[in-house]
């Protein structure tokens, strides 16, 4: 498989459950970002990691947990979620975070309802 | 600080016709701009990029955009448009040195009727 994949595809959950998302890069790709899309808003970065260390975080709740394992994985842990984080769920990977212009490839997404 | 402002929620064209997608920037230094487009149930594609080099910059899909620094616009145009491309657009900047975080717009749904 090629590009950025996302699993899953959708996902509904309840305030009270936890759940993870998964992202996968087959670009050989150093850095990795997890993205919010909410309805008529523009995308949000929430966190970067480049080379496996998390380098941005723009200001999201811990309820989001990020972990990167390694350059090819990316997951974002979900606990005692509130319905206004429903949204799709945007993972990307670019060849590293560095200096200069920056082309970042998208995953499908995960549609994410919290109940 | 970088921002982008996408004009138009939505466009709408016939089948055949030109497209003209408008994105108005602001940057305090020298920008890279991109445009991204998003088909349903997809992620997001570049279709194009500019880096400081020519100004008007040749796309996928036969896109392409004009970079004017003096109108500070980077606007998306085709000259005929075809029933694939109706999906949504996001204009997008980041810096043209340092670390780059993209900022994106709020996007363009673009209709195409037959």
């Amino acid at each position: 498989e090629t590009g950025v994949t996302q699993t899953p595809r959708h996902l509904v959950m309840g305030m009270t459950n936890k759940k993870s998302l998964k992202c996968e890069q087959h670009l050989g790709h150093n850095a990795m970002y997890w993205y919010k899309q909410s309805a008529k808003k523009p995308l949000e970065l929430m966190f970067v990691y480049n080379f496996k260390e998390q380098t941005e975080n723009n200001s999201v709740p811990s309820r989001f947990s990020p972990e990167c394992p390694n350059s090819s994985h990316l997951f974002l842990h979900l606990h005692t979620l509130q319905p206004e984080d429903s949204a799709l769920y945007l993972c990307a990977s670019s060849p590293e975070w560095r200096e200069g212009p920056n082309e970042q490839f998208f995953g499908p997404g995960t549609r994410l309802t919290v109940l | 600080a970088q921002s982008v402002t996408q004009l138009d929620s939505h466009v709408s064209v016939s089948e055949g016709t030109p497209v003209l997608l408008r994105c108005n920037y602001s940057s305090s230094y020298s920008p890279s701009l991109f445009w991204y487009v998003q088909h349903p149930n997809k992620g997001l594609q570049l279709l194009l990029k500019y880096t400081s080099a020519a100004t008007l910059v040749k796309g996928i899909n036969g896109f392409e955009a004009e970079f004017k620094k003096s109108e500070t616009s980077f606007h998306l145009t085709k000259p005929s448009a075809h029933m694939s491309d109706a999906a949504e657009y996001f204009c997008v900047v980041s810096k043209g040195t340092g670390f780059q975080k993209l900022v994106f717009g709020t996007g363009t749904r673009l209709l195409v009727s037959p």
